[in-house]
């Protein structure tokens, strides 16, 4: 299966500014999604990282707060813009075929203060 | 929004135990997947169970699903203090490049 590599692990940001993780797949991915843990829940998906076009977001999810690019079939970055202390809370990315499972970043925790 | 509930919320076991998690769901799926979160990090797969299967081994795991009960079971056996993690069943549904939908997940407390 497919090795995610999820950059940075975990970041200290201050309010107003924004943070951009980068996710990079050893080989090549059909799908790539992006998730939100917050403190002590499940995860909850915000957007679908299309191959050379606009991400698909959740209910609940914007572009403007969340872009997301993905140039090609190993690489996807998000960045949380704006940051507000509601914004702190770990980011997964995931990729991988639905029928053999999927592949996750080992996360990137973020904190704004 | 959330398909999967697992149950219980959290199990405490002693090593050597076997632990027991469920997991109920709302639609029709491909595939159920279970997997595994240390102390917030990234997440494991665990094992895949494809809907026209009731049954699957993966070393010391044992994964049921009745997709007539929309509910499926992991089985740990003879647990370990480093079985001592979080379990999710994430579930994908039946629509060709859709995500997985998580579970509120179990927290498996393995004391020693």
């Amino acid at each position: 299966s497919a090795v995610i590599s999820q950059k940075p692990s975990r970041d200290i940001c201050q309010r107003g500014t924004s943070l951009t993780i980068q996710c990079q797949v050893d080989s090549q991915v059909t799908m790539m999604f992006w998730y939100r843990q917050q403190p002590g829940q499940s995860l909850t998906l915000i957007a679908t990282a299309n191959q050379g076009s606009e991400a698909t977001y959740e209910s609940g999810f914007v572009i403007d707060k969340f872009p997301i690019s993905r140039p090609n079939l190993t690489f996807s970055t998000l960045t949380v813009s704006n940051l507000s202390p509601e914004d702190s809370s770990i980011y997964l990315c995931s990729g991988g075929d639905s029928n053999y499972g999927y592949t996750f970043g080992s996360g990137t925790r973020l904190t704004v203060v | 929004s959330q398909q999967g509930e697992e149950d219980p919320q959290a199990l405490s076991i002693q090593e050597g135990e076997n632990a027991t998690m469920n997991c109920s769901y709302k639609t029709s799926i491909n595939n159920l997947q279970w997997y595994r979160q240390n102390s917030g990090r990234g997440l494991v797969h665990l094992i895949l169970i494809r809907s026209n299967e009731r049954e699957k081994h993966s070393g010391r795991l044992r994964v049921t699903l009745d997709t007539s009960k929309k509910s499926s079971s992991l089985l740990i056996t003879a647990s370990r203090a480093a079985d001592t993690a979080s379990y999710f069943c994430a579930t994908d549904l039946n629509q060709a490049g859709t995500a997985l939908i998580f579970g509120k997940g179990t927290t498996l407390s393995v004391s020693s």
